[in-house]
């Protein structure tokens, strides 16, 4: 079956400490995304990619960090340096929208909750 | 810069009623892509309706439809025949087509009573 999956679907980590979450797709799509989910504050864009090896900041890029070395993937670091982390993340994939007939949608993952104590 | 606002967090219909959930942008590109997509309870995110900047015909997709107004830059969803399962949160996204970014605004909260 293609779909987006993201992993762990939970992750707990101490203050201070980097953590990855993982973002893998089978959908053969080259634009891919990360957001973050806080009640009241919608889906705000962390990063983005267009392409294998290049991606661009979103409106909150701040304390996180991305690389794009394979279509597929599209990994999310949250550094020690995001001053709070705790909140729901979701990755998405999805054809480009180059052409008028190209039609894309975005193909959202299950989200990582991570919490960090 | 993009921006998408929605300006209802909450609101809530009775069961085969109607409803409309309001949504306007602002950009200066010509060339975009409109959606909405639900959230149920589970957080997965759906995509409910997309609109073609240059298509003038509004999109229409069961019970949902929307009425894109281009010069007004705004894109409002109406469900008709509202169904329990229709209980979601709904966000209302932009995409534009020369750089891919795709942003959503805050959200509505919808809730169907029987």
């Amino acid at each position: 079956d293609g779909g987006i999956t993201q992993s762990p679907k939970y992750l707990f980590r101490k203050e201070g400490q980097n953590v990855t979450l993982s973002c893998e797709q089978n959908l053969n799509h080259d634009a891919m995304y990360w957001y973050r989910q806080d009640p009241g504050q919608g889906l705000r864009l962390i990063y983005y990619s267009q392409i294998v090896n290049d991606f661009q900041k979103g409106d909150i890029a701040e304390g996180y960090s991305v690389s794009r070395e394979k279509k597929e993937s599209f990994p999310l670091t949250v550094t020690s340096a995001q001053k709070n982390p705790t909140a729901f993340y979701l990755c998405a994939s999805s054809i480009r929208g180059q052409g008028r007939w190209d039609n894309p949608e975005a193909f959202f993952g299950q989200g990582t909750r991570l919490t960090v104590v | 810069a993009q921006t998408v606002t929605q300006s209802q967090p909450e609101m809530s219909v009775q069961e085969a009623e109607t409803v409309t959930l309001s949504c306007t942008y602002d950009t200066s590109e010509s060339n975009y892509y409109l959606f909405w997509y639900k959230q149920p309870p589970s957080r997965q995110m759906i995509l409910v309706i997309r609109q073609e900047a240059y298509k003038q015909q509004n999109a229409t997709e069961n019970r949902f439809s929307v009425n894109f107004q281009k010069a007004a830059k705004s894109f409002s969803l109406k469900i008709s025949d509202s169904q329990l399962g229709d209980t979601a949160m709904y966000f209302c996204a932009f995409m534009v087509i020369s750089t891919d970014k795709l942003i959503f605004g805050t959200g509505t909260r919808l809730q169907v009573f029987p």
